[in-house]
């Protein structure tokens, strides 16, 4: 059966740190993956998506970044933190468009 | 950008009472899925709608997708605590985004 590991579960940061938040996904092959954020109380802000190997679409542009350095592997960057980066980071993978996202246990990130 | 808006953002229903929620986008969907959030924990998949004017059923749950594909909702009828979190749609276009709706929190007093 299919899996998905994000982590860590919570981290807390100082403001200008870097980041690094990674998410792979095991029993399947190609998935689309996708990073979401969430603010507190708030949606989920599509923040970056995935269809392949090196194969990375932005959504908002900000000082976070992501790579899919092997098909089950994404990481989310960033270089230097930002008060405003604090939330509750999902990864999700789905096989293919119109099929049901499956989403880790989350990392909350508090940035201070 | 896409919006995939919801209302209510926030609703309180006696144990028993009927809720709904109610999705809109700004632009015609392939597909409309929900998920159930519960408090502290991640988006879990309810169902997925594809075709124009559907309407399914989860035992006390209905679903519906709006005939020109722009719209959804989600009622519950004779809610439960079980039913507690905040209730998702998640808007999918040609391709392989989806987005999702800003939510609406349910709390249910027992």
């Amino acid at each position: 059966s299919q899996t998905i590991h994000q982590w860590p579960a919570t981290l807390v940061q100082p403001v200008g740190s870097p980041l690094s938040l990674e998410c792979t996904v095991e029993g399947t092959s190609n998935p689309n993956l996708y990073w979401y954020r969430q603010a507190a109380g708030r949606g989920l802000q599509l923040l970056f998506y995935s269809v392949g190997i090196g194969q990375i679409s932005s959504e908002v542009p900000q000082n976070l970044s992501a790579s899919r350095p092997q098909d089950r592997q994404f990481i989310l960057s960033s270089k230097k933190l930002l008060l405003s980066d604090s939330g509750f980071y999902l990864c999700a993978w789905c096989q293919g468009a119109f099929t049901e996202a499956f989403f880790g246990q989350g990392t909350r990130l508090t940035v201070v | 950008g896409q919006q995939v808006m919801q209302i209510p953002q926030y609703q309180h229903v006696q144990e028993g009472e009927d809720f709904t929620t109610y999705c809109n986008s700004s632009t015609t969907l392939s597909n409309i899925q929900w998920y159930k959030q519960r408090p502290g924990g991640h988006p879990v998949f309810l169902i997925q709608l594809v075709k124009s004017g559907e309407v399914k059923k989860q035992k006390r749950l209905t679903f519906q997708f709006g005939e020109a594909k722009k719209n959804s909702s989600l009622h519950i009828t004779a809610t439960q605590t079980t039913d507690v979190g905040t209730y998702f749609c998640a808007g999918g276009l040609t391709g392989n985004q989806f987005y999702f709706g800003t939510g609406t929190s349910l709390t249910v007093i027992p």
